[in-house]
């Protein structure tokens, strides 16, 4: 069956950075886009970017260009999200979501259990 | 970018309800819509997709409509484990969540 299992959780300090992975497993890694949403305390969730890891290709919310980044070790079909220069604001919980596009409509279908970051002085 | 406005932010209701959850995209999208459910503590789990679809195991009591701007959710005969916050998304342009709408029982 299809897992995504993330890391564990991850406290900061402002300025530093943040990388949190995602293992799949259960389906062929490099033929689904992987997407990467936040949750911070008590509020919606917000969509940060999308990698696929065939092309190596990404998109991403305007917000997050230039400070985030979603590497990815296929070899291990092991997907990260890489956010640097973390302010309180980052604080949220942080899933990995597998995209379907086999109907014709793209959903996310498969979800991780979520890493809550914390960044506080 | 593409807003999506869900309406009501929140809602109580008693078991046996019928529920409905509106959501409007700033432009149209067509039927790129897809609905959320999430429960405390849980991730998202896909409801329904494209509009009006329901996801493969998702109880008969929840549907969808809506095309272009104006989609709504309904729960008919509202159940106690559908405590939860609702979240619209659209695929059409990028990708973008509504605010969500928090579905309380009474």
């Amino acid at each position: 069956q299809v897992q995504l299992v993330q890391s564990g959780a991850e406290v900061k300090r402002p300025g530093a950075s943040v990388k949190v992975s995602c293992k799949a497993s259960g389906y062929t890694f490099t033929n689904y886009y992987m997407h990467w949403v936040r949750q911070a305390p008590g509020q919606g969730l917000e969509w940060m970017g999308r990698f696929n890891p065939n092309t190596g290709g990404t998109n991403s919310a305007q917000k997050f260009q230039g400070r985030f980044t979603m590497p990815t070790d296929t070899s291990i079909t092991t997907a990260y999200m890489e956010l640097i220069n973390l302010t309180p604001d980052d604080t949220a919980v942080y899933f990995c979501a597998r995209e379907d596009a086999d109907n014709y409509v793209a959903t996310l279908d498969y979800w991780g259990q979520g890493t809550p970051v914390t960044v506080s002085a | 970018d593409i807003q999506m406005t869900q309406s009501p932010t929140s809602l109580s209701a008693a078991v046996g309800d019928r529920v409905t959850i509106t959501c409007r995209a700033s432009q149209s999208i067509g039927n790129y819509l897809n609905w959320y459910q999430q429960k405390v503590g849980e991730a998202p789990k896909l409801l329904i997709y494209g509009a009006s679809t329901l996801q493969n195991g998702v109880p008969s009591r929840f549907s969808g409509s809506g095309s272009g701007t104006d989609f709504t959710l309904t729960i008919n005969s509202l159940q106690p484990e559908d405590l939860a916050t609702y979240y619209c998304q659209q695929s059409y342009i990028s990708w973008t969540f509504g605010q969500g709408t928090k579905v309380e029982i009474k």
